[in-house]
């Protein structure tokens, strides 16, 4: 069955501190991946997805940036976080778009700049 | 843009009645639409997927309907128990990408 690992759960990291989040399947090939950001009381915002390797299309203008090194492996990073980057990352996979399953949410980290 | 619209103030009902979140989108016309559960420090999870050509879709105790030209989706949970207190967020396909909306809190009681 496929699966998705995502981590840190959890990370508190200064201003100006780099970051990496990764977030890898097991169990598929070729997935569509996901980066979406969610804010205290706000809808998910997706930052970057993914449709195959090397090929990563930005939505939102920013601090991060993402690589997809691996065909099964999206990573999240940035070189100086900003306060404003504080949120919850969630990573997410589909095999095929418009298919009948839905997304497959990670189960997030919770990132705190200080 | 695309906006979606979500009832932003929890929704509290009684164990065994019928709970009904609704979904309004503007700006777009999306193919299909689908529904997430979210709990608190969790991913989300799928729940149901309907397309533009359907008007209600069921699973179990679950209910979705898509009205195209109101541009809205209902979400009806039948029979409520605590255990579906979560948030409830809505997703309209569009413009290559779900787009997700901020979620309704819905709290069982019993």
């Amino acid at each position: 069955s496929q699966t998705i690992h995502q981590w840190p759960a959890t990370l508190v990291q200064p201003v100006g501190s780099p970051l990496s989040l990764e977030c890898t399947v097991e169990g598929t090939s070729n997935p569509n991946l996901y980066w979406y950001r969610q804010a205290a009381g706000r809808g998910l915002q997706l930052l970057f997805y993914s449709v195959g390797i090397g090929q990563i299309s930005s939505e939102v203008p920013q601090n991060l940036s993402a690589s997809r090194p691996q065909d099964r492996q999206f990573i999240l990073s940035s070189k100086k976080l900003l306060l404003s980057d504080s949120g919850f990352y969630l990573c997410a996979w589909i095999g095929q778009e418009d298919s009948n399953y839905g997304y497959t949410f990670g189960s997030g980290t919770r990132l705190t700049v200080v | 843009s695309q906006k979606i619209e979500q009832n932003s103030e929890a929704l509290n009902i009684q164990e065994g009645k019928t709970a009904t979140l609704t979904c309004n989108y503007t700006n777009y016309s999306p193919a299909y639409l689908q529904w997430y559960r979210q709990d608190p420090g969790r991913g989300p999870v799928f729940l149901l997927l309907i397309r533009e050509n359907e008007k209600e879709k069921r699973k179990e105790r679950l209910k979705v309907t898509f009205d195209t030209t109101l541009k809205q989706s209902l979400f009806h949970i039948t029979a409520s128990q605590p255990a579906d207190s979560a948030t409830y967020l809505c997703a309209p396909w569009g413009y290559n990408k779900l787009i997700f909306g901020a979620g309704t809190r819905l709290a069982v009681h019993p």
